[in-house]
């Protein structure tokens, strides 16, 4: 069963932030919230992860909800590149190992 | 350069016979892993290894086989494809996951579009 929730789609308007939201509601105390990024069939790519403080890096800005239950993926000012689906990915407790990805969200960045 | 390497890109098979995708990393990470991705189901991971010698099953293991024997490889063996697994395969590697306080981003293939007829 998946661990996290996401929606289906999302539209954002060129210039904007996009804001993906996650649902993670069974997450653990010691489980990282990963997002990572798939343009067309390439390889995901790692976007930003935490823990339980916001983080920030050169790509998005990552906000954690005091119970840790949900995030949201921040794109501070998306362009036409960042159309792509987005995984929001929590790493399953001490079986480190063993990773469930989500449907994703497909972004949709418009002029 | 940093990179997973998945080999081939793409191959057309017919079914039951064997075949093998072959994963290499250059980052001496200890954690690598195999995913499929079908449309509608998202990615879905069928093995993985958490160091040498050590593999485990993720949740799609059925038909696949898997093998550690040098920290840089990590190759996915079909034995008898099937049609069903038709699919778009993903290798990954990461240091280790599960560490203490560590986490580690995953790096991922390029991918390796496999039809089996």
């Amino acid at each position: 069963d998946a661990k996290t929730t996401q929606p289906t789609s999302m539209d954002c308007a060129e210039g904007r932030a996009a804001n993906l939201p996650c649902n993670h509601s069974t997450i653990s105390g010691n489980e990282y919230v990963y997002w990572y990024r798939q343009i067309h069939s390439q390889g995901p790519q790692y976007i930003i992860h935490g823990l339980k403080n916001n983080e920030t890096n050169e790509m998005a800005s990552l906000i954690i909800t005091e119970d840790r239950k949900s995030s949201t993926l921040i794109l501070p000012h998306a362009t036409l590149r960042d159309t792509a689906v987005y995984y929001c990915i929590v790493r399953v407790g001490n079986q480190g190992g063993k990773l469930i990805f989500g449907q994703g969200t497909e972004l949709s960045v418009k002029p | 350069e940093a990179q997973v390497t998945q080999n081939p890109r793409y191959l057309i098979t017919v079914t039951g016979k064997k075949l093998t995708v072959t994963c290499s990393q250059n980052m001496n990470h200890e954690y690598m892993s195999w995913y499929r991705q079908d449309p509608g189901l998202g990615l879905r991971q069928i093995y993985y290894s958490m160091n040498v010698e050590v593999t485990d099953k993720g949740d799609v293991p059925e038909g696949y086989k898997v093998s550690r024997k040098e920290k840089r490889n990590f190759p996915l063996i079909l034995e008898s494809p099937s049609p069903n697994q038709t699919s778009l395969y993903f290798c990954a590697s990461s240091f280790r996951q599960g560490m203490g306080s560590y986490n580690s981003p995953l790096h991922f293939g390029n991918g390796t579009r496999l039809t089996v007829t």
